[in-house]
């Protein structure tokens, strides 16, 4: 059973657009939800991250907002750059369990 | 954030040989480190969970004669990968999780591992 779904798996915006990125989990026990940015041949980056506390987390041009009665939650990358362009992963966790990531979602910001 | 190495980050290797990969967290201890395998253009699959002075937990279907993980010390843990086939060249990642309420997982730049 797929823990965590992601979607759009790709994803196409103009520069200076807004990107968003949407994840929806199942284990209502999870308590932190961290975005990821990996380029191509690289290791994912922690990019953002919330715990189900709160609501929305901003960070930059990057919002994490956070439904818990839906089990979902969104990655929003205001002023998109092309040199966002790279694959996003959300994942759930809970406390010293693994980690469940989302299939992933490829992002082109075209100038 | 936390600064996690991999070493090597790019191998190749003769079928029928080991690869070792090491691991390290570099400015925080790790308890917990994970490791991963990557295709293209796919999400990370977990491979096994390795905890400092214990066996590693595997996930189901990878083979853990196959896929020696030690973890040693806390900012140290290695994954060989014994008698290396061309279906095990892959893209190997390792990631290791800060302890305490506010965790957090840091992931290591990866090794390309290509078996010829």
């Amino acid at each position: 059973q797929q823990q965590v779904k992601q979607s759009p798996q790709s994803l196409i915006v103009q520069k200076g657009g807004i990107s968003i990125i949407n994840c929806a989990y199942e284990n209502t026990a999870f308590d932190y939800f961290p975005w990821y940015q990996q380029f191509p041949g690289k290791g994912p980056a922690l990019l953002i991250a919330i715990r189900p506390d709160v609501s929305e987390k901003k960070e930059g041009r990057f919002t994490i907002s956070f439904n818990k009665s839906a089990k979902q939650f969104s990655l929003h990358i205001m002023d998109s750059q092309p040199g966002d362009s790279a694959t996003y992963f959300c994942a759930a966790s809970m406390a010293g369990n693994q980690f469940y990531f989302g299939t992933g979602t490829s992002l082109t910001v075209i100038p | 954030g936390a600064v996690v190495s991999q070493h090597p980050s790019w191998v190749i290797c003769k079928s029928g040989t080991s690869v070792k990969i090491e691991c390290r967290s570099l400015d925080f201890q790790a308890t917990t480190m994970f490791w991963y395998r990557q295709f293209p253009k796919q999400s990370l699959m977990l491979m096994a969970t390795s905890n400092e002075g214990s066996k590693a937990t595997y996930e189901q279907g990878v083979e853990k004669d196959k896929f020696l993980i030690n973890h040693a010390s806390l900012t140290l843990s290695t994954l060989t990968v014994t008698s290396a086939h061309p279906e095990d060249s892959s893209f190997y990642i390792c990631s290791a999780e800060t302890s305490g309420i506010a965790y957090e997982q840091f992931f290591g730049p990866g090794t390309r591992l290509t078996v010829l």
